[in-house]
């Protein structure tokens, strides 16, 4: 079935530590993953994406982790600030099915100092 | 510069009133996708377009509707709104992977807040 986001899990970590964030996502056909954060009563703003032909994809202070055998995706976010706060999902596209995009449960991440 | 547009950003509609939410965009991107999201929830696909091919959710209920009368712009219909219909309803728009082989990352309006009274 559609992965199918319910009542978001929250990830506590003071400021300057690393984040990580994980995702299970639900098709293995799936080839191309995105991070999206989104803060209160915005839309999702793309953080970083990652093909299915890769494990692992670096930006400016996150990294994208795939694991295709168990169907994970990660994201690190080094030196958390206090404007990483947010709810973050992962989504995954599949190219075969007309790029449909579907969305994972999302993590709501709180940064305290 | 706002490259998927929302409009409106609020909307107060009545029970089983028909109400429209447009979407428009200025990327020129083939792929366009209407969202519902609900309080701590993650965005649920009610459908979308590629070009002008509709593919619809199969849990979609038959009260919502979409029109694209063209590339830049998308339409959500609610033909009878009920109080469960309340939510954010997020458009979002890709390049598609038959243009350049791959897709790209889906852009996102910010969004139409819905409430039914």
């Amino acid at each position: 079935g559609e992965s199918v986001g319910l009542h978001l899990p929250t990830l506590s970590v003071q400021e300057g530590d690393n984040s990580i964030i994980n995702c299970a996502y639900s098709n293995s056909a799936s080839d191309y993953f995105i991070w999206y954060k989104q803060e209160s009563g915005k839309g999702p703003q793309f953080i970083i994406d990652i093909r299915s032909n890769m494990d692992k994809r670096q930006g400016q202070r996150v990294t994208v982790l795939l694991n295709k055998t168990v169907k994970h995706l990660s994201l690190q976010i080094a030196a958390t600030q206090p404007g990483d706060s947010a709810v973050y999902f992962c989504a995954e596209n599949r190219s075969y099915n007309t790029d449909k995009l579907i969305f994972g449960t999302g993590t709501r991440l709180q940064v305290f100092p | 510069d706002a490259m998927v547009i929302q409009n409106p950003r609020y909307q107060v509609t009545q029970f089983g009133k028909p109400v429209t939410l447009s979407c428009s965009q200025t990327l020129n991107h083939n792929v366009m996708y209407w969202y519902q999201q609900k309080s701590s929830q993650a965005p649920k696909l009610l459908f979308h377009y590629y070009d002008k091919d509709f593919n619809n959710e199969a849990d979609t209920p038959d009260n919502f509707q979409s029109r694209r009368p063209n590339t830049s712009f998308c339409f959500l219909d609610i033909r009878s709104p009920g109080l469960g219909d309340a939510a954010m309803y997020l458009c979002a728009t890709s390049k598609g992977t038959g243009s350049i082989g791959v897709n790209t990352e889906a852009f996102f309006g910010q969004g139409t807040r819905l409430t039914v009274v």
